[in-house]
C-alpha cells in the first residue's frame, strides 16, 4: 500500500548546528514531494518541495535531497534555531494533489 | 489574504452524534482537500473537492461526507461519531493547476 515513513521519531540538536531529517517513501511513481513543518496548535506549513526530475533543491537555510534509487528523502536545516522546533513531515503526492504523509519527526533545538 | 480558515476551532461531541466542519480556501483557490490527523500521527487524506464534486477519496467510511459550494468553501460531515473519530481535521486548499497546498489551522474534534 501507499506509505511514507520516517526513520527518526525525535531529533535533538544544539542551536547553531545543522539538522538532518530523513524519510522513506514507497510509491515509486510519485513525482512530487513536500516537507511540512507543524507547530503546536497549527496546521502544516509548507517548507520546501522537490520534483522527481531533481535530486536536490535549496531554499533559505533548508535543502531537500531526493534519492529515487532507494526511495529516500531528506531535509537539511542549516544553523538550526529555536524557532525551528516543531514536528516535520514529509509528504508524497500520489496523484491529483492527494498527499500521503509520514508519521513525523519531532525536532527539538537546545539553546 | 486571510489564507485557509476553518471553523470551529474546537468541538466536543458524544458518540452517535453528527458534526459539520467548515473550511474557506485561500483566495483564488478552487480545490479543497480534507485530512484527519490523529494525535502523534501524520495527516490522512479523507477526500478532495473540485467544481463541487468529490474528485478523490481516501480509505474512510461513508460516515464521512462532504460538500463544496460555488464560492469554493467546503464542509466535512461525519455521522454516527465514534471515539476513534477524535482528531484534528485539516483543510487544505490549492489550485487544480498547481501542486502546492496550503493548510488551515484545523478543527480539534473530541468525541466522548
Amino acid at each position: 500500500g501507499e506509505s511514507v515513513g520516517l526513520h527518526l521519531p525525535t531529533l535533538s540538536v544544539q542551536e547553531g548546528d545543522n539538522s538532518i531529517i530523513n524519510c522513506a517513501y514507497s510509491n515509486s511513481a510519485s513525482d512530487y514531494f513536500i516537507w511540512y513543518k507543524q507547530e503546536s496548535g497549527k496546521g502544516p506549513q509548507f517548507i520546501i518541495d522537490i520534483r522527481s526530475n531533481m535530486d536536490k533543491r535549496q531554499g533559505q537555510r533548508v535543502t531537500v535531497l531526493l534519492n529515487k534509487t532507494v526511495k529516500h528523502l531528506s531535509l537539511q536545516i542549516a544553523a538550526t534555531q529555536p524557532g525551528d522546533s516543531a514536528v516535520y513531515f514529509c509528504a508524497e503526492n500520489v496523484g491529483g494533489n492527494k498527499l500521503v504523509f509520514g508519521a513525523g519527526t519531532i525536532l527539538r533545538v537546545k539553546s | 489574504d486571510a489564507g485557509v480558515t476553518q471553523s470551529p476551532t474546537h468541538l466536543i461531541k458524544t458518540r452517535g452524534q453528527q458534526v459539520t466542519l467548515r473550511c474557506s480556501p485561500k483566495s483564488g483557490h478552487d480545490t479543497v482537500s480534507w485530512y484527519q490527523q490523529a494525535l502523534g500521527q501524520g495527516p490522512q487524506f479523507i477526500f478532495q473537492y473540485y467544481e463541487e464534486e468529490e474528485r478523490q477519496r481516501g480509505n474512510f467510511p461513508d460516515r464521512f461526507s462532504g460538500h463544496q459550494f460555488p464560492n469554493y468553501s467546503s464542509e466535512l460531515n461525519v455521522n454516527a461519531l465514534l471515539l476513534g473519530d477524535s482528531a484534528l481535521y485539516l483543510c487544505a486548499s490549492s489550485l487544480a493547476s498547481s501542486n502546492e497546498q496550503f493548510f488551515g489551522p484545523g478543527t480539534r474534534l473530541t468525541v466522548l
